[in-house]
């Protein structure tokens, strides 16, 4: 069965700073990965995905992630975050072939500072 | 564009009550999830539909029921409930079985006191 590892339980960075938000995932095959965005008490905004391809995504709201199959890793990215990109950033694995369910990490809350 | 519509919104029950969860899928949408996210937790997943039929199953417990109808709506049923029940339920639609990405309805909160 498919799994997700966010390592990281709160993340603080500071407004205009950079973010990497981790995602190790555990799947036999390549998976579908997601980066879904959860602000409080409301739903799930999916951010970006891969199924294939080129492995550098690009996402909404300047966010951006990286598929690297030897790390086994699917890490989120933006350059320069916003006081609004504070929120909870899930990462989510579905197997490649036919039927998927979604399987999702514990989540990332990220704070920002000013 | 149309998303995925879960209703109600917000939802209050006292422990051993019934409750029913409704969710409207994507037009053209023919698969549907139930996830329940708990406080603080990530969402886990219950329970899924394909074309009216049982695709999947998670940890949803015996006292949870759902069903897809031929319209493509989903509900889901909770009985005796526990004030464990208490999360965030979300319905997802994806439009078709190979796809993998799933579209999310804004949650129904219930409340179990």
């Amino acid at each position: 069965a498919q799994s997700v590892t966010q390592p990281d339980i709160h993340i603080t960075v500071s407004e205009g700073a950079s973010l990497e938000l981790r995602c190790n995932y555990s799947y036999g095959a390549t998976p579908y990965l997601f980066w879904y965005v959860q602000s409080p008490g409301q739903g799930l905004q999916l951010l970006l995905k891969y199924f294939s391809g080129d492995t550098l995504v690009q996402g909404i709201k300047g966010f951006e992630a990286e598929f690297k199959r030897s790390q086994s890793s699917f890490n989120l990215r933006k350059p320069s975050v916003h006081w609004s990109d504070a929120a909870e950033y899930f990462c989510a694995v579905g197997m490649n072939s036919g039927y998927s369910t979604l399987t999702f990490g514990k989540g990332t809350m990220l704070l920002v500072s000013p | 564009a149309a998303g995925v519509i879960q209703s109600p919104r917000h939802l209050i029950k006292e422990k051993r009550e019934t409750a029913t969860l409704k969710c409207y899928p994507i037009p053209r949408h023919d698969t549907v999830y139930w996830y329940q996210q708990g406080p603080g937790q990530d969402p886990q997943f219950l329970i899924s539909f394909y074309e009216k039929m049982q695709s999947d199953k998670g940890s949803i417990p015996d006292r949870f029921s759902a069903q897809q109808f031929s319209d493509y709506h989903s509900e889901l049923n909770m009985s005796s409930l526990e004030l464990g029940d208490s999360a965030l339920y979300f319905c997802a639609s994806s439009p078709q079985r190979s796809t993998g990405e799933l579209f999310f309805g804004e949650g129904s909160r219930l409340t179990v006191l």
